[in-house]
C-alpha cells in the first residue's frame, strides 16, 4: 500500500505571494491533518479535515487554509507570503478520526524569500 | 492539555538497549501515552501507545509506572537507523475523538558506533 505523499516536495516562492500544497493520504483513509515545522517551534498542528470539513483548527492566521475532496486528497493554501512561513509542512492520515497511529508524509519544504 | 516532560537529548551505543524516559505527572485517568518518532530527513512514525500496561510491539517496548505519573520507551538493541527525535505524546481518548497531535520537543537520540 503506498504511503502518503505529498507534492511538490520542494518550494521557493517570494514574499507576498500564495502557495498551494497537496497531499494524498494512504488509500482507505479519510482523515488528513497538516502540521507545519520550523526548528523555533517545533511541529504545530494546523488543521484536520474529515469528509471534506475542517473538523479542526490550530492557532495558526487566515492566511492559512484548508481543503478536502471526494477522494480525501487534501490541499492546503498560504497567501500572502512571509518569511516566517519557511518551514517543513506535513500531512498526516489515519482511517478514521481518533485512530491511535497516523502516517506521515515526507512534507514539503517551503522557502519563502 | 496534560503536558509531557522530556531530556532535550539522549546518547546511546549502538546494538546496546535504549530508555527513553517521559514524565507526565498531571496525566488523566483517560490520556493514552503515545510515541512517535521523527527520522533525519522524513515526517514522525508511530511508534507505540498504552494507557496502563506495558506494552511491546515490532519496534520498541513502553514501560508505564503503577502510578502512570511516568513511562519509558525502550529500545531493545538500538541501531544506527534508531537515531531520531522521539516525542512522548499524552492523548485524552475519551475527548480527543480526533487526529490533533500536540507534540512536545522530544528528545534527540544519538546513535554512537
Amino acid at each position: 500500500k503506498a504511503g502518503v505523499t505529498q507534492t511538490p516536495r520542494y518550494l521557493i516562492k517570494t514574499r507576498g505571494q500564495q502557495v498551494t500544497l497537496s497531499c494524498s493520504p494512504i488509500s482507505g483513509h479519510r482523515s488528513v491533518s497538516w502540521y507545519q515545522q520550523t526548528p523555533g517551534q517545533g511541529l504545530q498542528f494546523l488543521f484536520e479535515y474529515f469528509s471534506e470539513t475542517q473538523r479542526n483548527k490550530g492557532n495558526f492566521p487566515g492566511r492559512f487554509s484548508g481543503r478536502q475532496f471526494s477522494n480525501s486528497r487534501s490541499e492546503m493554501n498560504v497567501s500572502t507570503l512571509e518569511l516566517g512561513d519557511s518551514a517543513l509542512y506535513l500531512c498526516a492520515s489515519s482511517g478514521d478520526r481518533g485512530s491511535y497511529e497516523q502516517y506521515f508524509g515526507p512534507g514539503t519544504r517551503l522557502t519563502v524569500t | 492539555d496534560a503536558k509531557t516532560t522530556q531530556p532535550n537529548s539522549m546518547e546511546s551505543n549502538e546494538e546496546e538497549p535504549v530508555h527513553l524516559p517521559c514524565n507526565h505527572s498531571t496525566i488523566s485517568g483517560t490520556d493514552y501515552i503515545h510515541w512517535y518518532r521523527q527520522l533525519p530527513s522524513q515526517g514522525p512514525e508511530y511508534v507505540i501507545h498504552g494507557l496502563t500496561s506495558n506494552v511491546n510491539n515490532r519496534m520498541a517496548s513502553l514501560a508505564i509506572a503503577e502510578d502512570r505519573k511516568s513511562s519509558t520507551l525502550i529500545l531493545h538493541r538500538a541501531t544506527l537507523r534508531d537515531a531520531a527525535v522521539y516525542y512522548c505524546i499524552l492523548r485524552d481518548r475519551m475527548t480527543d475523538r480526533d487526529d490533533k497531535i500536540i507534540f512536545g520537543k522530544g528528545t534527540r537520540l544519538h546513535i554512537l558506533p
